[in-house]
């Protein structure tokens, strides 16, 4: 593994239905994020960790929860889907410590389509 | 509430040069992030400013000034692979990132 990564890739997915994205990083980051983009608007941010065993709640936080048991693994589950919760994912990290600008490094994205 | 403005769309042609303009108004200010997003990509880190002034970076340059809430990415020489959106966000006092929605860039021959 190197950087990001995120699975599934895109799913489609049936309203009502649960559904976990995934999220794996090996730069040893303290913060990790979850993002969705929609046409038109910024990332938005839905939860974020600053470090293991904390999370916090962003800006969309409402149909999803997340868990971090470990500084690798961040995943975002989405109970019950909701069409509204059809976007692209994305998965984050930064490690506030290495130096002023705490730039983000994002996974490739899930592509999630609720139907 | 929090509002960062940067254009839709601009088009550009190759060799030439492009301004992208970005303003922000958010609680605290902790510094400014210019990241590139090819369609279909994962956005990717291009500059960073927390002072005034201009931070120059290869063939892209980004300005900052902090009392006109204003920044802006310069990009020369452009190139046909510089097409991609162009994401504005500000590190706010909660040290969380507020992202404008991208300025697409379409660079003709």
């Amino acid at each position: 593994i190197a950087g990001i990564t995120q699975a599934p890739t895109s799913q489609i997915l049936a309203a009502g239905r649960r559904m976990t994205l995934r999220c794996t990083q090996d730069m040893r980051h303290n913060a990790m994020y979850w993002y969705r983009q929609d046409l038109g608007l910024g990332l938005r941010l839905i939860h974020y960790s600053n470090t293991a065993g904390t999370t916090g709640k962003g800006e969309v936080p409402d149909g999803y929860s997340v868990s971090r048991a470990n500084t690798d693994d961040f995943p975002l589950t989405l109970a019950s889907a909701v069409p509204s919760q059809t976007s692209v994912y994305f998965c984050a990290s930064s490690d506030p410590q290495a130096g002023e600008s705490n730039e983000q490094f994002f996974g490739p994205g899930t592509r999630l389509t609720v139907l | 509430g929090q509002n960062i403005d940067q254009p839709t769309e601009m088009t550009a042609t190759e060799g030439a040069i492009v301004q992208i303009n970005c303003t922000y108004q958010t609680s605290g200010f902790n510094g400014l992030f210019w990241y590139q997003q090819h369609a279909g990509e994962a956005p990717t880190f291009l500059s960073y400013n927390v002072l005034d002034g201009l931070e120059e970076k290869g063939r892209f340059s980004s300005f900052l000034s902090r009392s006109k809430g204003y920044s802006y990415l310069l990009l020369k020489e452009l190139q046909m692979k510089d097409s991609a959106s162009y994401l504005c966000a500000v590190l706010d006092s909660n040290y969380q990132l507020i992202w404008g929605a991208g300025t697409k860039l379409i660079i003709k021959p």
